[in-house]
């Protein structure tokens, strides 16, 4: 069964200083892997994917995310973080083997960002 | 160019009772993506909708129902309503002829049942 863990349901970090969030993820052959971010109230906003290729992806608000395949992980990080940057952060899979028009997201539990002045 | 629109933006039902809720997809999005997410949890997949028909559906029980409209519009039906249905319900649309495409998300509709 496809799945995705997010070790952290939290990370403290202070501003300026670079952050990183993990998550691994348990599907069959390659995936798809997304991050969404998530502000109070409000849906979930894109950030970045891989799909194919360079194993460092580079995505939106200076994120980006280092695709492991033997360590099966997709970790996001930003190399200074922002206090704006605090947030509650999803892991997403998508089965690549599922072509349809979409195939569901499978999520992570959510990992709270924190980053203090 | 508009995102994904969801309405209402709150709502609050009775156990038993039934609940629609609306969905508008992005411009040039024709796939639509329903998502429950409860309280300190990640969305789980309900299901999809794509040209008029449910394409993939998660594991969810049949008291939980959509239909796509031909403006690819969307709609989320939920009977029986119970006190564990309280969450918020997103809508995600994409574009099914654009590979490796991002699912993108509306503000979603939180629902409480009482």
């Amino acid at each position: 069964a496809q799945s995705v863990a997010q070790p952290e349901d939290q990370v403290n970090v202070a501003e300026g200083n670079p952050l990183t969030v993990k998550c691994t993820y348990s599907v069959s052959g390659n995936p798809y892997l997304f991050w969404y971010v998530q502000y109070p109230n409000r849906g979930l906003q894109f950030l970045l994917k891989y799909i194919t290729g360079d194993n460092l992806v580079k995505g939106s608000y200076g994120f980006e995310a280092e695709f492991n395949k033997s360590q099966t992980s997709f970790h996001l990080k930003k190399p200074s973080a922002l206090v704006s940057d605090s947030a509650l952060y999803f892991c997403a899979v998508r089965d690549r083997k599922v072509y349809n028009q979409g195939g569901k997201l499978i999520f992570g539990q959510g990992t709270e960002l924190s980053v203090k002045p | 160019d508009a995102g994904v629109t969801q309405s209402p933006t709150h709502l609050i039902k009775t156990r038993g009772q039934q609940v629609t809720l609306r969905c508008s997809p992005k411009s040039g999005h024709d796939t639509v993506s329903w998502y429950q997410q409860a309280l300190g949890q990640g969305p789980q997949f309900i299901f999809q909708y794509y040209e008029e028909e449910e394409r993939q559906r998660g594991n969810f029980p049949d008291r939980f129902s959509g239909h796509q409209f031909p403006n690819y519009s969307s709609e989320l039906n939920v009977n029986a309503l119970l006190l564990g249905d309280s969450a918020l319900y997103l809508c995600a649309s994409s574009f099914a002829g654009q590979p490796f495409y991002e699912q993108y998300f509306g503000p979603g509709t939180r629902l409480t049942v009482t």
